[in-house]
Parts: structure tokens; sequence; C-alpha cells
């Protein structure tokens, strides 16, 4: 059974970076996309975007601007980076398994907090 | 973009009830279209993909159903471990997007 575990910084000022890792246990990454959604605090999901293998990406055009996803399948891991964060940008981040496939495996979420 | 479109936001019922939740979708969608059950402090949990598929583990008291741009999802009899927030999310085409949610309570 595959497993996610994430991490990355909680605490961000206005402008800065978001930096979030995901590493994927008990599998690869090839055969699937691999995404980000992320959650305001009592809000609904909204998808960031995704990876696959090969590098190829697709990102919510609502984002797509400041977001960049990278992989590196050497070490079973894929990327989030979101600039020029504001305070709407504070939510739980979650990484997950799937894309043109059901999103079956997920990360424990990150709550990322924007404040100066 | 695909809009989906999730109803009704929030439901009250008891213990034994049928609670049906639905989601219509802006554009077709074929059978690309994923239920899932999130509990507070919990990430997303699949319950059901291609519109119908019970994934492994889920009891069967939930199925859904739907092809195109109208979906349904039920919880044929309520239990009080089935308190949460569903969500719909459709996978046909990116960006992959969610419905706004139901909260399920009772």
């Amino acid at each position: 059974q595959v497993q996610l575990q994430q991490w990355g910084a909680g605490l961000l000022k206005p402008s800065e970076t978001l930096s979030l890792t995901c590493t994927v246990f008990g599998g690869s990454l090839s055969g699937y996309y691999w995404t980000w959604i992320r959650q305001p605090p009592g809000k609904g999901l909204e998808w960031i975007g995704e990876i696959n293998h090969r590098g190829t990406t697709n990102y919510n055009p609502s984002l797509k601007s400041r977001v960049t996803l990278s992989i590196d399948t050497s070490k079973t891991q894929f990327s989030l980076s979101l600039s020029s964060v504001t305070a709407a940008d504070t939510a739980v981040y979650y990484c997950a398994r799937g894309g043109a496939r059901p999103l079956d495996s997920w990360g424990q979420g990150t709550l990322v907090t924007v404040s100066s | 973009d695909i809009q989906m479109t999730q109803s009704p936001s929030s439901l009250s019922a008891s213990v034994g009830d049928r609670v049906t939740i639905t989601c219509q979708a802006s554009q077709g969608l074929d059978k690309y279209l994923n239920w899932f059950q999130q509990k507070p402090g919990r990430a997303p949990k699949l319950l059901i993909s291609d519109a119908s598929k019970l994934e492994a583990g889920v009891p069967s008291r939930f199925s859904g159903s739907g092809f195109g741009t109208d979906f349904t999802f039920i919880i044929s009899s309520l239990e009080p471990e089935d308190i949460a927030t569903y969500y719909c999310q459709q996978y046909d085409r990116p960006p992959r997007t969610f419905g706004q949610g139901t909260h399920v309570e009772i």
C-alpha cells in the first residue's frame, strides 16, 4: 500500500514562497499523476495541479502564474512551489496520488499559514 | 473549466435514514467522477470512483450512480460514523474540479 508523507514550512510572511515536498513510500512514481490540493480553513477543496513521472504538468488556471510543480523520481518525491503568497493562500495543503486516475492515496496534510 | 455543482450544501438526518447527494457537471464527464468523505482534521478518503465503483473496504451502504453530467451519491442507511463532509470531483480533464461539499450531520 503506497503511503505519502509531506513536509514543508508552516508559517510564511506575505510575498514569500511556499515550498512543500511529498515523498512516496511503497511504490514508484511511474504510471500516475501526482497531485496537490488545498483547503482553506472551514472551506472546500481546491485542486492546485498535477505532475507525472515525465514531468508533464497541469495547473489550475487561477494559480498557474504562481505555481511550479517538480518531481524527482530517484527520490520518489514531488514538490509544490507557490510564489508571492498572501493571506488568501492560508490553507491545509495535501499531496495525493492520481489525476487521470482517482485520488486514492493522500498525504497527511500540512497547514500553511501566511501572516505578517 | 468544468464546474461541479453539488447539493445540498448541508443536511441533517437521523440514524437509519437514506441520504442522497447530487453533483451536476457543466460539461459531460463520461463516468469520471469520484466521491470522497472527509472527517474533521483528516485527509479526504476515496469512497467511490468511476461514478459507481465502490473502493475496497468501503461499506456497501454507500453507492454512486450517474453518467455524463448528473451524478448521485447515496448512503442507504445512515450510521453515526458517517458524519462527515462529502465531496464529488471530476477527473475527466484538468483542472480536476471539486464540488462545494455536503456536510452531513445527525
